[in-house]
């Protein structure tokens, strides 16, 4: 069945650093890929995504692009600052939306 | 856009009462409105999904008769955890999908953490 492989954290950085996220996902069909941010006590926010093959989606400096040879959509920012801190959140929906995917999460700290 | 709100965003209950939970699409209709839950520390977990005028479907595991979902109109679905115990403390998420194309794409709430005493 559909499935979402995301790295492992927690990941800490230094404010400024290159940050990336990986994310690979096995799926029927053609899904979609989203990256969702959830700050602590909050809800889930849609950060980025992308409906097919070599999009790339991005948003606040972050990016990821829909890798369909390598079944990957990791997530990449060139900077990161403090209030980037959260967990982060790979996810795939299929075809007809009934199904969401989500990765085990990767939580964010970046330190001054 | 799309806009999905849950009330209340909190709540503390005695173990042995019934907690509602409300999930409103804001600026659209949904037919279909899902339910997870999350523990501390981990990723959501489908709990349910809400059709509009039928009945849930559940996933695999999910006690029908703990966790009563009633998906009444177009904007509002409800999760009625029953009898709740300590087990039950646990953050739950309501999530709509938008009718029309991208089919697949979900607005989620900003969830419901329930701790039960």
């Amino acid at each position: 069945g559909d499935s979402v492989t995301q790295m492992e954290g927690p990941v800490t950085l230094s404010e400024e650093a290159f940050l990336t996220i990986n994310c690979t996902y096995t799926a029927t069909g053609y899904p979609s890929l989203f990256w969702y941010v959830q700050y602590p006590g909050e809800g889930l926010q849609l950060l980025l995504k992308a409906t097919k093959a070599d999009d790339k989606g991005s948003n606040k400096g972050f990016e990821a692009t829909y890798r369909k040879e390598t079944t990957s959509f990791h997530l990449e920012k060139g900077s990161v600052q403090v209030s980037d801190s959260a967990v982060y959140f790979c996810a795939l929906s299929s075809n007809t939306g009934n199904q969401f995917y989500f990765g085990t999460g990767t939580s964010l700290t970046v330190i001054p | 856009g799309a806009v999905v709100s849950q009330h209340p965003s909190w709540v503390i209950c005695k173990s042995g009462t019934s907690v509602k939970i409300e999930c409103r699409s804001l600026d659209f209709q949904a037919t279909t409105m899902f339910w997870y839950r999350q523990f501390p520390k981990q990723s959501l977990m489908l709990m349910a999904t809400s059709n509009e005028g039928s009945k849930a479907t559940y996933e695999q595991g999910v006690e029908k008769d703990k966790f009563l979902i009633n998906h009444a109109s177009l904007t509002l679905s409800t999760l009625t955890v029953t009898s709740a115990h300590p087990e039950d403390s646990s953050f739950y998420i309501c999530s709509a999908r938008v009718p029309g194309p991208p089919m697949n794409e979900q607005f989620f709430g900003p969830g419901t953490r329930l701790t039960v005493l």
